[in-house]
């Protein structure tokens, strides 16, 4: 149980284009899921907390603007990078709540790459 | 943003050996967690601690939530090949999020 997945599993896009990540949680529903970005060698960094059905919550230094959180239903949420610029390009990560506990469950990531 | 500290960074030990690391923060936690990462994969949780002194196993796994609250620690005996990987600490307070450790980066000999 608590299987998390992501689409597309990575992309490569254009300066200047937007990309659409989406994580769903496949046997559980998810009232709260978190959006993470890491950089090789280095820690996962919390972007964003998503919740269904209301405004996604973005951590200091996170441009809701550029990183739109859309949480519509409790299976799916989704991350569109708006305008990507090459130093967009990261390993995207997501992950739900599962039930009232804090155990959070992964996504396998998206590994962005912006030329 | 804020982290745990998070000991060793990495680790290059002989298949066999038992494995030890740890986390230790400056606040209290009401839950520890522990997870594994493989190379271009997401985490994957091991172990989750809920209560201060609570020592929970999971196979060759073991981890502990600090008396203090304010550390962790987890264990791996007998390693194999398999176990290679970056291992995360993270830290619940409260509201939901994770405040993460830097890692540790295992790596095994055969």
């Amino acid at each position: 149980g608590a299987v998390v997945s992501q689409h597309p599993s990575w992309v490569i896009c254009k300066s200047g284009t937007s990309v659409k990540i989406e994580c769903r949680s496949l046997d559980f529903q998810a009232t709260t899921m978190f959006w993470y970005r890491q950089f090789p060698k280095q820690s996962l960094m919390l972007m964003a907390t998503s919740n269904e059905g209301s405004k996604a919550t973005y951590e200091q230094g996170v441009e809701k603007d550029k990183f739109l959180i859309n949480h519509a239903s409790l299976t799916l949420s989704t991350l569109t990078v708006t305008s990507a610029h090459p130093e967009d390009s990261s390993f995207y990560i997501c992950s739900a709540l599962v039930g009232s506990s804090y155990e959070q469950y992964f996504g396998p990531g998206t590994r962005l790459t912006v030329t | 943003g804020q982290q745990l500290n998070q000991s060793p960074q990495s680790m290059f030990i002989q298949e066999g050996e038992d494995v030890s690391m740890n986390c230790t923060s400056s606040s209290i936690f009401n839950t520890w967690l522990w997870y594994k990462q493989d190379p271009g994969e997401g985490p994957v949780l091991l172990i989750a601690l809920y209560k201060a002194g609570e020592l929970t196993s999971n196979g060759r796994l073991t981890a502990q939530f600090g008396i203090t609250r304010k550390d962790s620690f987890l264990n791996i005996s007998a390693s194999i090949p398999s176990d290679v990987g970056i291992y995360f600490c993270a830290g619940h307070r409260q509201g939901g999020k994770l405040i993460f450790g830097q890692g540790t980066e295992l790596s095994v000999k055969p």
